[in-house]
């Protein structure tokens, strides 16, 4: 069965300081996707990134990277000097290449960037 | 521009009747999927629709039901069916290559 676990609930850091989001999941298959998104107080989820299982290459845009480690099953991200902006719920997802291709979310990570 | 969009923002109804949200995308997908989201919840997963004139329930699809007629178009009804109403609704889309979904504003749904 297919899992994402997001185990900080919530988040709180003081801005310009760095932060880690952490996303672990669950699969069998051995071609997948993962993904990222965004969910600001408006609500509309905005999608971030999507990592497919056979590029571990880690990635960066801007201030925003991620750390996707196969051996642990691990897709983590990282803001670094983050901004006040960047409050928002983000989620994890994972989705593998089954013909319904359907989408596990994780239960989401709120960040609160303080001034 | 392109993009999804979801009527209305906030809607009130009184419990026992039916309610339709709307969702329409002109980025020609052919996925379309409904998701309900409560207070610090994940998304859950209602009813998705790969192509027009097909359907499938998803984890939580009691209560609810869908019509897929037109593809830029996958309307949601709540039925009095669902004993819990009340919670954010969004509507997404998928097309090209790759799995990711894009997602529309969302609908607040408040049964009174």
């Amino acid at each position: 069965a297919q899992k994402v676990t997001q185990a900080q609930t919530e988040i709180s850091v003081v801005e310009k300081e760095d932060v880690t989001l952490d996303c672990v999941y669950e699969t069998r298959d051995t071609t997948y996707y993962l993904f990222w998104y965004k969910q600001p107080p408006s609500g509309e989820l905005v999608f971030l990134i999507r990592r497919n299982s056979f590029d571990e290459q880690n990635e960066i845009s801007g201030r925003y990277s991620w750390n996707f480690q196969k051996s642990t099953s691990s897709f983590n991200f990282t803001i670094t000097a983050s901004q006040v902006v960047d409050s928002a719920v983000y989620f994890c997802a994972l989705s593998d290449t089954n013909r319904d291709d359907k989408i596990i979310f994780g239960k989401g990570t709120r960040l609160h960037i303080l001034p | 521009d392109g993009g999804i969009t979801q009527s209305p923002k906030y809607l009130f109804r009184k419990e026992g009747q039916n309610v339709t949200l709307s969702c329409e995308q002109n980025l020609n997908h052919d996925a379309m999927y409904w998701y309900r989201q409560d207070p610090g919840q994940g998304l859950r997963l209602i009813y998705y629709s790969q192509i027009v004139n097909d359907f499938q329930k998803g984890d939580i699809a009691e209560g609810y039901s869908v019509s897929r007629e037109k593809k830029e178009s996958f309307p949601l009804t709540v039925t009095s069916a669902q004993k819990n109403p009340t919670a954010f609704y969004l509507c997404a889309s998928r097309g090209g290559w790759y799995n990711e979904q894009f997602f529309g504003p969302g609908t607040r749904l408040t049964v009174l």
